[in-house]
């Protein structure tokens, strides 16, 4: 089992549909992150909070909306999506980095998302 | 575009053999590390070496790494099936931003 928690495992939406994906941890990290994985390719990081604020937003599309609630809580809210947003999304969570030091990063499972 | 290149990009090997990985990255790096996946999970951890230090054991992993080169290598030895599975070189650039190679699918056969 991992530590970061994620729901759904998986996701059938419509391209006007509006649905959310959740990811939850109890490390106590502060840093947590959404990455968009293609099959067979690696992951490509979306969007890095740290302390709860938005760090950084690799030119993602609106159709993609992350939210912090709280330390332990991230979300990514879907809008409008297209086909080519079908892919997994993964969660992971770690310490902040800083002074150089830089922790590895814990993920969850993912959601695996099917755009029709 | 991804930060690393690796290679191979499958390798298949038997139970109790050795299995050797290469990665190489195209800027400066604060550190690399390497992650495991298996098919239809998560990435799990492996091992991270800082740029300052040139080799890292833990269990059976080795990694090895060559800034002059800016290149990676990760060595499993005595595999095992179980450690069949995808795995990636993942460069931290800033801010512990990860950026991935394009993986080794390593298949371990009974």
């Amino acid at each position: 089992d991992t530590e970061v928690t994620q729901t759904p495992k998986h996701l059938v939406m419509g391209m006007t549909n509006k649905k959310s994906l959740k990811c939850e941890q109890h490390m106590g990290h502060r840093a947590m992150y959404w990455y968009k994985q293609k099959a067979k390719k690696p992951p490509e990081l979306m969007f890095v909070y740290s302390y709860e604020k938005l760090s950084i937003n690799e030119s993602v599309p609106s159709r993609f909306s992350p939210e912090c609630p709280n330390s332990s809580l991230l979300n990514l809210h879907l809008h409008a999506l297209q086909p080519e947003d079908s892919a997994l999304y993964l969660c992971a969570s770690s310490q902040v980095p800083g002074q150089g030091l830089y922790q590895p990063q814990h993920f969850g499972d993912g959601t695996r998302l099917s755009i029709l | 575009s991804q930060q690393g290149e690796e290679d191979p990009q499958a390798l298949s090997i038997q139970e109790g053999e050795n299995a050797t990985m290469n990665c190489s990255y195209k800027t400066s790096i604060n550190n690399l590390q390497w992650y495991r996946q298996n098919s239809g999970r998560g990435l799990v951890h492996l091992i991270l070496i800082r740029s300052n230090e040139r080799e890292k054991h833990s269990g059976r992993l080795r990694v090895t790494l060559d800034t002059s080169k800016k290149s990676s290598s990760l060595l499993i030895t005595a595999s095992r099936a179980a450690d069949t599975a995808s795995y990636f070189c993942a460069a931290t650039t800033s801010y512990g931003k990860l950026t991935f190679g394009q993986g080794t699918i390593l298949t371990v056969h009974p």
